[in-house]
């Protein structure tokens, strides 16, 4: 059910700056971890993938790092833009195959300060 | 890139009425779909697996007959929500995979419910 006085935690970064955001993960059999955007009302728009066996991947602006040995997982987003100014999840899964479930951690909303 | 298209986007209904929910994937075949509830400030929690042509896989705690899923084909999945009370207004996403392609998960933008 929902809880009452539940907010996401935020991050508020000038815009240029650099964002990092976090996120723990409690599965250690999870093998697949994503994170992905979502703008006010819409839904989640993939950003980035990183499998178990990697720590460090990289995409056009973004890059994720997998520590699996404290199972955490961060994003760090370059030259941060309004337009990144969204809710950010991690997600994880048991394998990469796609047809698994995915799991979503609980978002960071990150605000970027024009 | 794939597309998964739900509809309504938007639905307003009294309470003691059911909801139908669509989620198609527009250019792919899905296999498999999921159904996420996602209550404001909120994460995404999943509450279903629709699979095309058999019965669908519900999490715990979701209950089944308030939330009818029919997989009648491998595009189209849908969601039904039976004598929607208020606290059932939630935003509504699904998901599908590819199964000809990488199995990447596409979502749909995702359909809100406010019931009255």
């Amino acid at each position: 059910g929902e809880s009452v006085g539940l907010h996401l935690p935020t991050l508020s970064v000038q815009e240029g700056d650099n964002s990092i955001i976090n996120c723990a993960y409690s599965n250690s059999a999870s093998d697949y971890f994503i994170w992905y955007k979502q703008e006010s009302g819409k839904g989640p728009q993939f950003i980035i993938d990183i499998r178990s066996n990697m720590d460090k991947r990289q995409g056009q602006r973004v890059t994720v790092l997998l520590n699996k040995t404290v199972k955490h997982l961060s994003l760090q987003i370059a030259a941060t833009q309004p337009g990144d100014s969204a809710v950010y999840f991690c997600a994880e899964t048991p394998n990469s195959g796609g047809y698994q479930k995915v799991t979503f951690g609980t978002g960071t909303k990150l605000q970027v300060i024009p | 890139g794939a597309v998964v298209s739900q509809h309504p986007s938007r639905v307003i209904c009294k309470s003691g009425t059911s909801v139908k929910i669509e989620c198609r994937s527009l250019d792919f075949q899905a296999t498999t779909m999921f159904w996420y509830r996602q209550f404001p400030k909120q994460s995404l929690m999943l509450m279903a697996t629709s699979n095309e042509g058999s019965k669908a896989t519900y999490e715990q705690g979701v209950e089944k007959d308030k939330f009818l899923i029919n997989h009648a084909s491998l595009t189209l999945s849908t969601l039904t929500v039976t004598s929607a009370h208020p606290e059932d207004s939630s935003f509504y996403i699904c998901s599908a995979a590819d199964r000809g392609g990488t199995g990447e998960l596409f979502f749909g933008e995702g359909s809100r419910l406010t019931v009255l």
